[in-house]
């Protein structure tokens, strides 16, 4: 069946530090990707996806690049600030006809000032 | 844009116990889900459901019973509270059909059991 692989469960940075959440993900033919963020007492919403082959996504600074050949949409940010403490989820979309959704495990970010 | 309600925000309930959690979405949604949330696992679907009337399994629906009687809202079940058991159920929405379209979450009812 189709699943998402987070490597990562927690990471600590500080401030102005490069960020990289890695993403794996298998599903069949060419599933919509995800990228969603979660702050304390809210619900998950969503960063930014992308549908195709090399399509980059963005938000915020946030980007992740779809790429089939290895099945990756790993996140990045050049320069994390303390806001952005949260816990990210990568997601894949199968298209079927109930559009079932498909989240990884999560990756609990904390930012050092 | 439209949100999606939880009630209650916080349940306390004794092992045994029946309880209830609900869900309202003003999206028009036709896509209705749930999730547990547990610190490490991510999210796991509980139940789905596709319409009005609707329900469908998902990989954690043991111990849950879920109902769709409207297309606005969507309860959640736990039919019996297991002690020590704490957990975040978040209901979620989407238009549903084959494309990319987004989920929106609700920001959850925190479940815990003594």
């Amino acid at each position: 069946g189709d699943s998402v692989t987070q490597t990562e469960g927690q990471v600590a940075l500080s401030e102005e530090d490069f960020l990289t959440i890695h993403c794996n993900y298998s599903a069949s033919g060419y599933p919509t990707l995800f990228w969603y963020v979660q702050y304390p007492g809210e619900g998950p919403q969503l960063l930014f996806r992308a549908s195709r082959d090399k399509e980059k996504g963005s938000s915020r600074g946030f980007e992740a690049t779809y790429d089939k050949g290895t099945t990756s949409f790993h996140l990045r940010k050049a320069s994390v600030q303390e806001s952005d403490s949260a816990v990210y989820y990568c997601a894949l979309s199968d298209h079927t006809g109930y559009q079932n959704f498909y989240f990884g495990k999560g990756t609990s970010l904390t930012v050092i000032p | 844009g439209g949100i999606i309600t939880q009630t209650p925000k916080f349940l306390i309930g004794q092992e045994g116990q029946k309880l209830t959690l609900k869900c309202q979405q003003n999206f028009n949604h036709d896509t209705m889900y749930w999730y547990r949330q547990d610190s490490g696992k991510g999210l796991r679907l509980i139940y789905y459901s596709i319409t009005e009337n609707d329900l469908q399994k998902g990989d954690l629906s043991e111990g849950y019973d879920a109902s769709r009687e409207k297309k606005s809202s969507f309860s959640l079940t736990v039919t019996s509270a297991q002690k020590n058991e704490m957990a975040v159920f978040l209901c979620a929405s989407s238009m549903g059909g084959a494309g990319n379209t987004e989920v929106f979450f609700g920001k959850g009812t925190r479940l815990t059991v003594v």
